[in-house]
């Protein structure tokens, strides 16, 4: 089976750029997980999806990200204008609901720098 | 403020050792606590994990304890193998909500 799936694997943009970063969650999933990795903060969640619909954005960090699930099958992560602090790993992640013992596989990150 | 915390950034065994790595957390409404394991420039990846209705899980080499009045789990890991060698996060869950809350990190190194 394929796993999650992320693009790009890695970004260099300029500040003030728009980034995109893309997800393809295991199919039959129907929760998806946005997670950031810093230094500072390790893993932290910015948002996740069920069946498409947000239920928790409380993570994201301000207005300048969005996320959007227009399908099962996708989902995108936008940060629009970027800042040098934005730079991090951007996990996503799926799980199918399994009662309490929930496993959530991760996707192999899109490292994002901003310069 | 974090729920769930790993007050070592890292650690450092002996092939065959014992690793004991170790996991704080405040929130008492979370029922279910996982390990995962991450290799560098690879996404985190399911270890173990166990319920707050027990107190020990165990799969191989690797078991997992939770001690709920102390609000304290810790992983064994028997005997340590170069493999191993990655960071681990500590994860915790709130019965009714499907987000894991997530520690920083250990690294382990096992030294051959």
């Amino acid at each position: 089976d394929a796993g999650v799936i992320q693009s790009p694997r890695h970004e260099v943009t300029e500040m003030g750029q728009e980034v995109t970063l893309r997800c393809k969650p295991i199919s039959g999933h129907d929760y998806l997980f946005w997670y950031r990795q810093t230094m500072m903060r390790g893993l932290e969640l910015l948002i996740y999806f069920n069946n498409n619909v947000p239920i928790d954005d409380s993570g994201m960090p301000e207005d300048r990200f969005s996320a959007k699930m227009p399908n099962a099958s996708f989902s995108t992560l936008k940060i629009q204008p970027s800042e040098p602090r934005d730079s991090a790993v951007y996990f996503c992640a799926s799980s199918r609901k399994q009662g309490r013992g929930n496993t959530i596989y991760f996707g192999e990150g899109s490292w994002l720098t901003v310069v | 403020d974090q729920q769930v915390k790993q007050n070592s950034p890292s650690l450092s065994v002996q092939e065959g050792r014992i690793s004991i790595l170790n996991c704080d957390y405040t929130n008492s409404m979370f029922d279910y606590f996982l390990w995962y394991k991450k290799y560098p420039a690879e996404g985190p990846t399911f270890l173990i994990s166990i319920s707050s209705i027990k107190d020990k899980n165990e799969d191989g080499r690797f078991t997992v304890f939770l001690n709920k009045s102390a609000k304290h789990l810790s992983l064994h890991i028997v005997p340590s193998q170069p493999g191993d060698s990655a960071v681990y996060f500590c994860a915790a869950r709130q019965g009714g909500s499907e987000k894991l809350v997530f520690g920083k990190g250990t690294k382990l190194t096992v030294n051959p």
